[in-house]
């Protein structure tokens, strides 16, 4: 069974700085690999997909990669924003999509 | 551009009422999928489907059940509405196939509470 794990769980940073988020799953059997961001009481918004065979996605501030032998992904925010507050979840594709349990950031000002 | 829409967007039911919960796509997905979120929990598939006519069983299928009649539309119901079911159900769709065009779209929830 797949399981989905992220550290840290919640993060808190001054504003300006880079950061990066960590994501690792158990079944390299993936198919891609999603991120996304959610506001408090809000739907699921998709930032950036990366397929299985793919290293790395880019939007904007945004970079993504994804090492599927080792079975981790990192999400890399540059200079980050108060407006980045939010909830990051990423989810695996194989027969249906796993989430992980999301890593809560606080971007200061 | 309206994407996925869920309809209600809150409820409040009482145990043993029964509901149905609408998801509404507009992209000519073929998957579509029910979660519900919970604190702790995280998101926990309950049904899916692959096709119009199709569905499926999930990780938390107990006490819901899913039709999807037409392709653009999968809907959700409880038929006996229980405390356990305090929720917030998010629907999402995707094109078939594993590559780029296969991103998921979430629709914006629905808080269900069942006291």
């Amino acid at each position: 069974k797949q399981e989905v794990t992220q550290i840290p769980a919640a993060l808190s940073v001054p504003e300006g700085e880079n950061l990066v988020l960590n994501c690792s799953f158990t079944d390299s059997a993936i198919y891609n690999l999603q991120w996304f961001r959610q506001d408090p009481g809000k739907g699921l918004t998709s930032l950036l997909l990366i397929q299985s065979s793919q290293r790395e996605q880019t939007s904007g501030r945004l970079n993504a990669s994804l090492d599927k032998s080792s079975g981790r992904s990192t999400l890399y925010i540059a200079a980050s924003q108060p407006g980045d507050s939010a909830t990051y979840l990423c989810a695996v594709l194989g027969q249906n999509f796993v989430f992980g349990p999301g890593t809560r950031l606080s971007v200061l000002p | 551009n309206a994407g996925v829409t869920q309809t209600p967007k809150f409820r409040v039911l009482k145990t043993g009422q029964s509901m149905t919960l609408l998801c509404a796509q507009d992209m000519n997905h073929e998957y579509m999928y029910w979660y519900r979120q919970d604190p702790g929990m995280g998101l926990r598939l309950i049904h899916y489907s692959v096709g119009e006519g199709t569905t499926a069983k999930g990780e938390v299928p107990d006490g819901y059940n899913v039709s999807r009649l037409k392709k653009q539309n999968f809907l959700l119901g409880l038929e006996s509405a229980a405390p356990s079911q305090t929720s917030v159900y998010f629907c999402a769709s995707r094109k078939n196939g594993h590559g780029m065009n296969t991103e998921a779209f979430f629709g914006q929830g629905t808080r269900l509470t069942v006291v």
